[in-house]
């Protein structure tokens, strides 16, 4: 079945580190720029990150830069968020997507989420 | 940043009812670059269509997506049950931060 599935959500306290991480199946990875968006409780849904087929291009939101980092290991069919300085407004669901067609930023393919919670 | 609005917030209908759902924008949004997705809670979020009006693989011809520059319009021409949920708009047309509309709850009255 086509799909992404992530993972390595949890409870971290505020100044802490996560990385969450999103395989994907049944699809070339290597050819589809990937997106990382949230939705924090009761709120709508914020894109996060960007990256490339080949991580060349990347791009952030203003309120994450700095602190959270994507990549990809297409040889894994996997893609990545490192998180550091998190904060409690970082206390997301956070969803993988599938750019479908490149320089064309809408999403084709989701996956279900990793909820990160930010508290002391 | 390009600021997407929606209304309304929540739409109350019956199946078989007509929805127009809306979502404008505080600029033009280039190319009509406008997509609007379909989450249910538990689920992953359904793209129903892209460039505004392009139904997405898969989606029923009873979703139609029209508009242009600041305005955009989802409509569901007979509500199925399946149909109920939150509904998002996303504009893909500016450069960086891509942004989302605050959704549209559809409810059954």
């Amino acid at each position: 079945e086509v799909q992404l599935v992530e993972s390595g959500g949890g409870l971290v306290k505020p100044g802490g580190s996560l990385r969450l991480s999103c395989a994907a199946s049944e699809f070339t990875f290597s050819a589809y720029g990937m997106t990382w968006v949230r939705q924090a409780p009761g709120k709508g849904l914020e894109w996060v990150s960007s990256i490339s087929s080949s991580s060349t291009y990347i791009y952030y939101a203003d309120s994450v830069k700095g602190r959270l980092t994507i990549s990809r290991d297409n040889a894994k069919n996997s893609l990545f968020l490192q998180m550091n300085s998190l904060r409690g407004e970082d206390t997301a669901l956070y969803y993988c997507a599938r750019i479908p067609v490149s320089g064309q930023w809408y999403f084709d393919l989701w996956g279900r989420g990793t909820l990160v919670t930010v508290s002391s | 940043e390009i600021v997407l609005t929606q209304s309304p917030g929540t739409l109350s209908l019956s199946p078989g009812e007509r929805a127009t759902l809306t979502c404008r924008a505080s600029q033009s949004v280039s190319n009509n670059y406008l997509a609007w997705y379909q989450k249910k809670p538990g689920q992953t979020a359904r793209l129903l269509i892209y460039g505004a009006s392009s139904r997405a693989t898969g989606i029923p011809d009873r979703f139609s997506g029209s508009g242009s520059g600041t305005d955009f319009t989802l409509t569901i021409s007979r509500l199925e049950p399946e149909d109920f949920a939150v509904f998002y708009c996303q504009q893909y047309g500016s450069s960086t931060p891509i942004t989302f509309g605050q959704g549209t709850r559809l409810e059954i009255k």
